[in-house]
């Protein structure tokens, strides 16, 4: 079944400690990206990568890293959380940048 | 950048027809979508422009003038099932082909 699957759906965690969200997809896509989603708030890019090897960017990218040394990968890694990244994060993947996006079921954080 | 606008929310009718508008400002242009998302989920394709005019599919078509920065979602025979969030997303180019933009999303909640 083609699809994005990102681990893990729920974290509850605290304040400075180090942390990664996987993302994976499994149809071939070359173009990944990551959002987060807050109340009365659309989706804000993070990052976005094009292909391996190749990160920028997106609308809100402080406190934020990713890496795409594979295809099927693009994890998102918060150093040093803080209360403000608690949200709704979203993986997407297109075959290209200019396709349609399907996105992963979500990963719900919590930093207290 | 991109600055997107879309209403907050809309109430519409079962087996009624409503439109949902979006504007944006952009700096490039490589592509406007349409997304479903239900409360707790994550967003879904519906329609997707990149040429003026109208694409349909099925009970949903959208619209798209590039001149003017603006396009439509066209919901027909509205379902139930059609109380949702809908998101206009933007996708940019030249220098910043890969970003992403998307509204703040249109809460359509269906009566019977």
């Amino acid at each position: 079944e083609a699809q994005v699957t990102q681990n893990p759906r729920y974290l509850i965690t605290v304040t400075g400690k180090k942390l990664t969200v996987t993302c994976s997809q499994n149809m071939n896509h070359e173009y990944m990206s990551w959002y987060r989603q807050d109340p009365g708030l659309g989706l804000r890019q993070i990052y976005y990568s094009m292909n391996v090897e190749v990160t920028d960017k997106g609308d809100v990218p402080e406190g934020y890293k990713v890496s795409r040394k594979e295809k099927r990968n693009f994890p998102l890694i918060l150093e040093s959380p803080s209360p403000n990244q608690t949200s709704l994060y979203f993986c997407a993947s297109s075959y290209r940048d200019q396709e349609t996006q399907y996105f992963g079921p979500g990963t719900r954080l919590l930093v207290l | 950048g991109q600055n997107i606008d879309q209403p907050t929310e809309m109430t519409a009718t079962e087996g009624a027809i409503v439109q949902i508008n979006c504007t944006y400002q952009t700096s490039g242009f490589n592509g406007l979508f349409w997304y479903q998302q239900h409360a707790g989920e994550a967003p879904t394709f519906l329609s997707y422009n990149v040429l003026d005019g109208l694409e349909e599919k099925g009970r949903f078509s959208s619209f798209l003038s590039r001149s003017k920065g603006y396009s439509y979602l066209l919901l027909k025979e509205l379902q139930m099932k059609d109380s949702a969030s809908y998101l206009c997303a933007v996708r940019e180019g030249n220098t910043n082909a890969g970003k992403s933009t998307f509204g703040d999303g249109t809460t359509l909640t269906v009566k019977p």
